[in-house]
């Protein structure tokens, strides 16, 4: 069974870089799967970041678009997610997951990044 | 992209039926069968509960059910139970290769 885990700074300055590590096990990155971002602040509603296929096909959201890139790595068993430029905004809990068709079936325990001087 | 409208709660006695909506417009919601559930309980990770807007995964129990007309999704507990109580979210794909996920809905089981 596929298991991720969210990895990364906890603590990140503002107009700094956050940049999050997803661990893959049980799984691989070569059957045209799909792996989601999602984030959600403290408190608040949860929010599509973007994805990325095996192939390294990436979607984003129109409104992180100019700050965000996610990767994978495929000889680490890793997807990874940065965003540039952040702003207290950005404080959020980051969860990845694999999606199956157009859900997102597996997710994350998530973790919490908090933009902060 | 904005998101898709829910209502912020939702509240039913044990037993009971109640149904979230999730209003989004022809782009989204009205577009495809590409809408998905997901339940998350205070500080948990979301839980997939009905995907392409009907089905439901293996291990989600059958009381919980979805549907479509035009631009609006629903999502329908029945047989209300204590642990139900948690918040709802839904997404869609959408025409431009993204998702959108709803505003959120909190049930409260009286």
């Amino acid at each position: 069974q596929v298991q991720l885990q969210e990895s990364g700074p906890r603590l990140v300055q503002p107009s700094g870089t956050l940049s999050l590590i997803c661990s893959v096990s049980g799984g691989s990155f070569n059957n045209n799967n799909w792996w989601t971002w999602v984030r959600q602040p403290p408190g608040k509603g949860l929010e599509w970041i973007g994805e990325i296929s095996d192939r390294g096909t990436t979607h984003y959201n129109p409104s992180l678009k100019s700050r965000v890139i996610i990767s994978v790595d495929k000889s680490k068993n890793q997807l990874s997610l940065e965003l540039n430029s952040v702003t207290a905004a950005d404080t959020a809990v980051y969860y990845c997951g694999r999606n199956s068709g157009w859900s997102i079936a597996v997710w994350g325990q998530g973790t919490l990044v908090t933009v902060s001087s | 992209q904005s998101a898709l409208t829910q209502p912020a709660s939702v509240s039913g006695s044990p037993g009971q039926s109640i149904t979230i909506s999730c209003t989004g417009t022809s782009s989204d919601v009205g577009a495809r069968n590409l809408v998905s559930w997901y339940q998350q309980h205070p500080g948990k990770a979301p839980k997939l509960m009905i995907y392409d807007v009907t089905k439901r995964p293996s291990g989600v129990s059958s009381r919980f059910s979805g549907s479509k007309s035009g631009n609006t999704a629903s999502l329908t507990i029945s047989g209300l139970q204590a642990e139900d109580e948690a918040d709802f979210y839904c997404t869609s794909y959408t025409s431009s290769y993204t998702y959108v996920f709803g505003t959120g809905t909190t049930v409260t089981v009286l």
